[in-house]
């Protein structure tokens, strides 16, 4: 059937490596950035968000960073597991109520 | 996973018919957004609601309407279907709106999505 990860650019890597997946945002106002996680025929998942007077947050094996002067906003998910296989949106948000989402990046582990 | 479902899971129908879409909450979020999702699209927010019977437009809504009569249920119409309204569709909730809150609980919790077929 029709997939979501059709035509993502693709990050493909080894299990245990360490990942990076980048994501360029277009609103210099946005101030407040979530990433998401999809897996195969689910809804996305929050993994960690970050507003726009921090430039670095860390979570569980993850952290986002933030570069404001670029407009660039990556996720790096370190020793990188089978089950993170996933296409990995972020979002912005410009100070509304909703969220403006990237088209994603499909993250591909192999064992 | 947070307490949100949609039905029906997967429905073809046929263009002009109407489909309504149900999204269903048991967490007592506030919040509710109806998204669409297209390859070489993401995720576009088509209507959300911040209470009962306060809906506002997103992105992409004309063929849209909602509905929302109580806080746990959130229905998203297209009264008349077309091939361009075949999709994932997906339901989201949140405690807070974005814009203004405080740091922390701005999560978006999605719902397992239904996939629209306009033949």
């Amino acid at each position: 059937g029709e997939s979501v990860g059709l035509h993502l650019p693709t990050l493909s890597v080894q299990e245990g490596d360490n990942s990076i997946i980048n994501c360029a945002y277009s609103n210099s106002a946005s101030d407040y950035f979530i990433w998401y996680k999809q897996e195969s025929g689910k809804g996305p998942q929050f993994i960690i968000d970050i507003r726009s007077n921090m430039d670095k947050r860390q979570g569980q094996r993850v952290t986002v960073l933030l570069n404001k002067t670029v407009k660039h906003l990556s996720l790096q998910i370190a020793a990188t597991q089978p089950g993170d296989s996933a296409v990995y949106f972020c979002a912005e948000n410009a100070g509304y109520s909703t969220l403006t989402f990237g088209k994603g990046t499909m993250l591909l582990v192999s064992p | 996973d947070a307490g949100i479902t949609q039905s029906p899971r997967h429905k073809v129908t046929e263009t002009g018919t109407p489909v309504t879409l149900r999204c269903h909450q048991t967490e007592n979020h506030r919040y509710m957004y109806w998204y669409r999702q297209d390859p070489g699209h993401g995720l576009r927010l088509i209507h959300y609601s911040y209470g009962v019977k306060d809906t506002d437009k997103g992105e992409v809504s004309d063929g849209y309407s909602v509905s929302r009569s109580k806080t746990e249920d959130f229905l998203l119409t297209l009264e008349s279907a077309t091939s361009s309204q075949t999709s994932v569709y997906f339901c989201a909730i949140s405690e807070q709106l974005l814009a203004g809150g405080p740091s922390g609980n701005n999560e978006q919790f999605f719902g397992p999505g239904t996939r629209l077929t306009v033949l």
